[in-house]
């Protein structure tokens, strides 16, 4: 069974722009959470989808949004970036009984 | 979501040796997770251990949970090489919308 990926893996952008990053979860997974990892914050829960709808927020400003489409697949969107957005952003996706997470590879986003 | 606090912060021990970390939490949890990541294999999902059990086995894991004072261990034992890794432990309050927050983790480093 294919695991969780998450398009680009690596990305540099610019201060002021914004970023798309997107995630398939595992086949049969309706539950899909963004995370975010830095050296100095560690891992940080940015937010969780089920079913299109988002269910949970971590503490992060409105400029991290995110969505999920009917197939499950998720998007994770970061406007107006700032120097302190460059981060390993890791997608999640579980069963929808299990408390188990799989993650997937990351997207290096790297603000320049 | 509440956030784990791995202790120690890092860990050397000698290859064939046991290693054990430390997480303490705050409030109540349903859960426990403990997780493992490597530049290899990304974020992976060691064990969970509910807030009814004490102790827990999965191969060479053996994780222990004391809801009394907050707090969980996870040993590791007859360490690998391979065992190289930073390790997060994960406390969630359950109810099926709570996204993980990881503490920033025991980096342990198995010496041949």
């Amino acid at each position: 069974k294919a695991g969780v990926t998450q398009t680009p893996r690596y990305l540099i952008k610019t201060r002021g722009q914004q970023v798309t990053l997107s995630c398939s979860p595992i086949s049969g997974h309706r539950s899909v959470s963004w995370y975010q990892q830095t050296p100095g914050q560690g891992l940080q829960f940015l937010f969780e989808y089920f079913s299109e709808t988002q269910r949970n927020k971590g503490n992060f400003p409105g400029r991290f949004s995110g969505r999920q489409f009917s197939n499950s697949r998720s998007e994770m969107n970061v406007s107006t970036l700032e120097l302190g957005d460059s981060a390993l952003y890791l997608c999640a996706s579980r069963w929808t009984d299990s408390y188990e997470q799989y993650f997937g590879p990351g997207t290096r986003l790297t603000v320049t | 979501s509440q956030q784990g606090e791995e202790d120690p912060q890092a860990l050397s021990i000698q290859e064939g040796e046991n290693a054990t970390m430390n997480c303490s939490y705050k409030t109540s949890i349903n859960n426990l997770q403990w997780y493992r990541q490597n530049s290899g294999r990304g974020l992976v999902h060691l064990i969970l251990i509910r807030s009814n059990e004490r102790e827990k086995h999965s191969g060479r894991l053996r994780v222990t949970l004391d809801t009394s004072k907050k707090s969980s261990s996870l040993l590791i034992t007859a360490s690998r090489a391979a065992d190289t890794a930073s390790y997060f432990c994960a406390p969630s309050p359950g109810g099926g919308a709570d996204g993980l927050t990881f503490g920033k983790g025991t980096h342990l480093i198995i010496q041949p």
